[in-house]
């Protein structure tokens, strides 16, 4: 069965840094999400994707996060100057048609020291 | 904001025993999705609701899409070890998925 897939499966970086979150959807879908998931908490919404833009993004979804779909296939979270409070489960989803369900990923755990 | 709220937080029930758990909002959604969230992993997706009052079963689950919009429920029947987890919820409002907090189940042997 086809697979979201991310890497890496465990980023630790310093805080200020620069991280990119890679993600592979399924082949055929057509809208992409980024979830956060701090530990022990629920899923949040970061953002979605669609036609190659941004069709909506949460308030966490500040100036320092941003999406790419630099190819038919990848697509990725850059978080810009990493923080403290950026630490969390990164989840990438998609999905095909409009009201399908999402299909999940397994994460990229982010640790910023 | 669309907030959904899940009931209850955490349960602890022997193998073999059915489980009941809730989900409402204040909100009408669209779609309800029931997802599981094994430690580490993403969720997978158990069930999805596409219309109200739809009663929908995948092997020892039951899930039922609210008739008001605004509620969903998951049952499973006869528990297992291996239903341990995080259950979610979600709701699609548009093109975006609200998850709620999350039951936390503990099956004891």
């Amino acid at each position: 069965e086809p697979e979201v897939t991310q890497t890496p499966s465990h980023q630790v970086t310093q805080m200020g840094q620069e991280v990119i979150l890679r993600c592979v959807p399924i082949s055929n879908h057509l809208y992409f999400y980024w979830y956060r998931q701090i530990l022990g908490q629920k899923v949040e919404f970061l953002v979605s994707f669609y036609n190659n833009e941004i069709s909506e993004k949460s308030e966490i979804f500040d100036d320092q996060f941003s999406v790419e779909r630099p190819d038919g296939s990848n697509f990725t979270l850059k978080i810009r100057s990493t923080k403290l409070e950026d630490s969390a489960m990164y989840f990438c989803a998609s999905r095909d048609l409009r009201d399908s369900p999402l299909h999940f990923g397994n994460g990229t755990r982010l640790t910023v020291t | 904001g669309q907030q959904l709220n899940q009931s209850p937080q955490s349960m602890f029930i022997q193998e073999g025993e059915d489980v009941s758990m809730n989900c409402t909002s204040s909100s009408i959604f669209n779609t309800w999705l029931w997802y599981k969230q094994d430690p580490g992993e993403g969720p997978v997706l158990l069930i999805a609701l596409y219309k109200a009052g739809e009663l929908t079963s995948n092997g020892r689950l039951t899930a039922q899409f609210g008739t008001t919009r605004k509620d969903s429920f998951l049952n499973i029947s006869a528990s297992i070890p291996s239903d341990v987890g995080i259950y979610f919820c979600a709701g699609l409002k548009g093109q975006n998925f609200v998850f709620g907090p999350g039951t936390r189940l503990s099956v004891l042997p």
